[in-house]
C-alpha cells in the first residue's frame, strides 16, 4: 500500500547548522509530495511541494526534490535557525482515492 | 488571511459522554477533514467530506461520527468517548475540484481532549 516513512526525532542542531530530514515513501504511479511544518501550538501549515519526478520545492530556505529513483523526498536548509523549531511531516497524495498519507513527523529543536 | 476556526482548544471530559467538536472555515472549501494526531503515530484521517451532507469514513472511524449541514462547519462526533480516544484533534478543509485535491490543506489549531 501507500505510505510515507521519516526520520525519527527529535532532532537536536546548532544554529546555522545544516539540516536534513530524510523520507521515503511507498506508491503505485506517481504521487504528488509535501513537507508540512507545525510550529509550537499550533496547527500544520505546507510548507513546500513537489508534483512530478526531479522537481523541486522550496521555501523559507528549505528545499526538497522529489526523487524517483530512491523514493525520496528528503528536507534540507543551509542554515536553521531558532525559528525552524518545529515538527515536521513529510506527505503524499495520491490523487486515484484524493486522500493524504502523513508520516509520523520529526520534531526539531534549534539550540541557540 | 485564509482562516479554519476548532471552537475548542482543551477539553477535559468523561467516560461515556458525548463531545462534539466544531470546525468552521471561512474559505468557501468544498472538502472539510478531520485528524487524530497522536505522538510516533503522525496524522490519521478519522473522516473527511466533498459537500454539504456527505461524508466518508477516513482510516481510523470507529467511534466517531461527523456532521456537514453547513458548507462551512463539520463537526466531529464521540458519542460515548473512552480513554483511547484522548488526542489532539486537527480540521482541515481544501480546495477540490472534481474530486481530485491540490493536496494543500488548510489546518485549525487543534482541539486537545482528555477523556478521564
Amino acid at each position: 500500500g501507500n505510505s510515507v516513512t521519516q526520520m525519527e526525532g527529535p532532532v537536536t542542531l546548532s544554529e546555522e547548522a545544516f539540516l536534513t530530514i530524510n523520507c521515503t515513501y511507498t506508491a503505485t504511479g506517481y504521487p504528488s509530495l509535501f513537507w508540512y511544518v507545525q510550529y509550537p501550538g499550533e496547527g500544520l501549515q505546507l510548507l513546500l511541494k513537489a508534483t512530478k519526478a526531479d522537481d523541486k520545492g522550496s521555501n523559507k530556505g528549505f528545499e526538497a526534490t522529489y526523487r524517483k529513483e530512491t523514493t525520496s523526498f528528503h528536507l534540507e536548509k543551509g542554515s536553521v535557525q531558532v525559528s525552524d523549531s518545529a515538527v515536521y511531516f513529510c506527505a503524499l497524495l495520491y490523487s486515484s482515492a484524493s486522500k493524504i498519507i502523513f508520516g509520523s513527523g520529526t520534531r526539531l529543536s534549534i539550540r541557540p | 488571511d485564509v482562516k479554519v476556526t476548532q471552537s475548542s482548544r482543551y477539553l477535559v471530559k468523561r467516560t461515556g459522554e458525548k463531545v462534539f467538536l466544531e470546525c468552521v472555515q471561512d474559505m468557501d472549501h468544498e472538502n472539510m477533514f478531520w485528524y487524530r494526531q497522536d505522538p510516533g503515530l503522525g496524522l490519521r484521517l478519522i473522516y473527511f467530506s466533498y459537500d454539504v451532507k456527505m461524508k466518508e469514513k477516513g482510516d481510523i472511524p470507529e467511534g466517531y461520527s461527523v456532521s456537514r449541514e453547513k458548507k462551512e462547519r463539520f463537526s466531529l462526533i464521540l458519542e460515548s468517548a473512552s480513554t483511547n480516544q484522548t488526542s489532539m484533534y486537527l480540521c482541515a478543509s481544501s480546495l477540490l475540484g472534481g474530486g481530485e485535491s491540490t493536496g494543500e490543506l488548510f489546518f485549525g489549531e487543534g482541539s486537545r481532549l482528555t477523556v478521564l
